[in-house]
């Protein structure tokens, strides 16, 4: 179902920086729909953690970022720490033949070592 | 405080029905698209459906479409689930989410979720 693809899981030690990819194509990130990011603590729901392609919501920490070219995008986060251990969602829209629908990316593991 | 709460999940057995709500509070219900996001414990989100401020439009994804149906009460701030026909893929947990895209300008309800409820599970099964 996901059109949006992620790599499975990434991981480092804290400090280090980690990227996490998010692959899509001409009918959703491509045709100009923004990408939004959201992280998913075990056991809790997701939570907003950039909006409008690389936006940080009030309160967020600046070692998150993000940024959109072509049809994907990418989420970073620098100075890797425990509490980042989460999953992690990009999330954008797809043209369809009746409309544009939302879609998920497949969500990526992050472990901190 | 913004807030939103599911509520209306259990059992249900294959081919039954089952009606979910989500109260809003903190925020101008009528503002602002709402949208169901499901997953399955374990497994990744996906995207069940949105209704437009005033309910006058709905867009659901094709697993769903013709079974489960969008609304929202305006005078009451919720917004509900139907779900018809419910097969064994439509066990998940339900989330209730904001559509933030009103404050940005946007009207086509295809923006990011700001605030997400609880959730709510539902399981199918005989």
């Amino acid at each position: 179902q996901s059109v949006l693809t992620q790599p499975p899981s990434v991981s480092g030690a804290p400090g280090q920086r980690v990227t996490i990819s998010c692959t899509g194509s001409t009918s959703n990130i491509g045709a100009g729909y923004d990408v939004h990011w959201y992280q998913q603590l075990p056991g809790r729901a997701p939570k907003l953690l950039i909006y409008g392609n690389h936006n940080r919501p009030p309160g967020l920490p600046d070692r998150f970022s993000a940024s959109r070219s072509g049809t994907s995008a990418s989420l970073a986060i620098t100075g890797l720490q425990a509490e980042d251990e989460a999953d992690y969602y990009c999330q954008s829209y797809d043209n369809s033949v009746s409309g544009s629908k939302g879609v998920f990316g497949t969500g990526t593991k992050v472990t901190v070592l | 405080e913004l807030q939103l709460v599911e509520s209306g999940g259990g059992l249900v057995q294959p081919g039954g029905s089952l009606r979910l709500s989500c109260a809003a509070s903190g925020f101008t219900f009528s503002n602002y698209w709402m949208h169901w996001v499901r997953q399955v414990p374990g497994k990744g989100l996906v995207w069940v459906s949105r209704i437009k401020p005033d309910g006058t439009e709905t867009r659901s994804a094709d697993s769903v479409e013709g079974r489960f149906t969008i609304s929202r009460d305006n005078a009451r701030n919720t917004l509900y689930l139907q779900m018809n026909s419910v097969r064994g893929d439509d066990t998940a947990v339900y989330y209730c989410v904001r559509d933030w895209g009103a404050d940005f300008g946007d009207i086509l309800g295809e923006y990011a979720f700001d605030i997400w409820g609880q959730g709510t599970m539902v399981t199918v099964s005989s």
